[in-house]
């Protein structure tokens, strides 16, 4: 079945520098990669998301970049701030099914310092 | 608009016991997911229903844990004779349909602990 990996566990920037997380996943038939953001306390919140048909997709800071090929997929974060600590999940499509189930990586936590 | 919700936000019960965990959806979301959360892990599926269809059970870990969506839209899920192992946040999600597109969102969760 469908493994996604993600790396690191943990990271942590100084205010303003760049921010990259990165996952892998098995099933080259998955078609969807979303990004989820979870506060502590709170709950995941999609941040951003790629289909298979397109290379980048960028929202003012945040941008995802997905390579078929390798079968991984990147989270760019520019200019960090504070806020942008969280746990950070991403996640793969289960192919075949368009049921919406996904498989989620480990998640990182970001830590971002003033 | 409300979100997705879920009750109760915490549960404290002992080692054995039965427990039933409940989630709102948004209200005409058709699908619905659970999700469970250890620490320090990731999210890992659980179950997805689809408006009337049969649930897709696939991702239960056992048989002492079972869900039931009723009239389409509340989700219950049950954990019978809970083991320590089962001490986690449930996540519940919803969206507009199953679709592999759909954003699902997220309740806050409920905090499992098993004494």
């Amino acid at each position: 079945g469908e493994n996604v990996e993600q790396h690191p566990s943990t990271l942590s920037v100084q205010e303003g520098d760049s921010a990259v997380i990165k996952c892998t996943y098995s099933d080259s038939a998955s078609n969807y990669f979303p990004w989820y953001k979870q506060e502590l306390g709170k709950r995941p919140q999609l941040i951003i998301d790629i289909r298979s048909n397109v290379g980048e997709k960028k929202d003012q800071r945040i941008a995802v970049t997905l390579n078929k090929t390798a079968k991984h997929f990147s989270l760019h974060i520019t200019e960090t701030q504070p806020e942008d600590s969280a746990v950070y999940f991403c996640a793969a499509s289960i192919p075949g099914s368009n049921t919406g189930k996904l498989i989620f990586g480990q998640g990182t936590t970001l830590q971002v310092k003033p | 608009g409300a979100g997705v919700s879920q009750s109760p936000s915490n549960k404290v019960t002992e080692k054995g016991k039965d427990v039933e965990l409940r989630c709102d959806p948004i209200s005409g979301h058709t699908a619905l997911y659970w999700y469970r959360q250890s620490l320090g892990q990731g999210l890992e599926f659980l179950i997805y229903f689809q408006g009337n269809s049969a649930p897709d059970k696939s991702g239960l870990p056992s048989d002492r844990f079972s869900a039931e969506r009723t009239g389409g839209s509340v989700s219950t899920l049950t954990i019978q004779r809970t083991q320590q192992e089962d001490s986690a946040v449930y996540l519940c999600a919803s969206s507009s349909s199953g679709a592999t597109y759909n954003e699902q969102f997220f309740g806050p969760g409920t905090r499992l602990t098993v004494l």
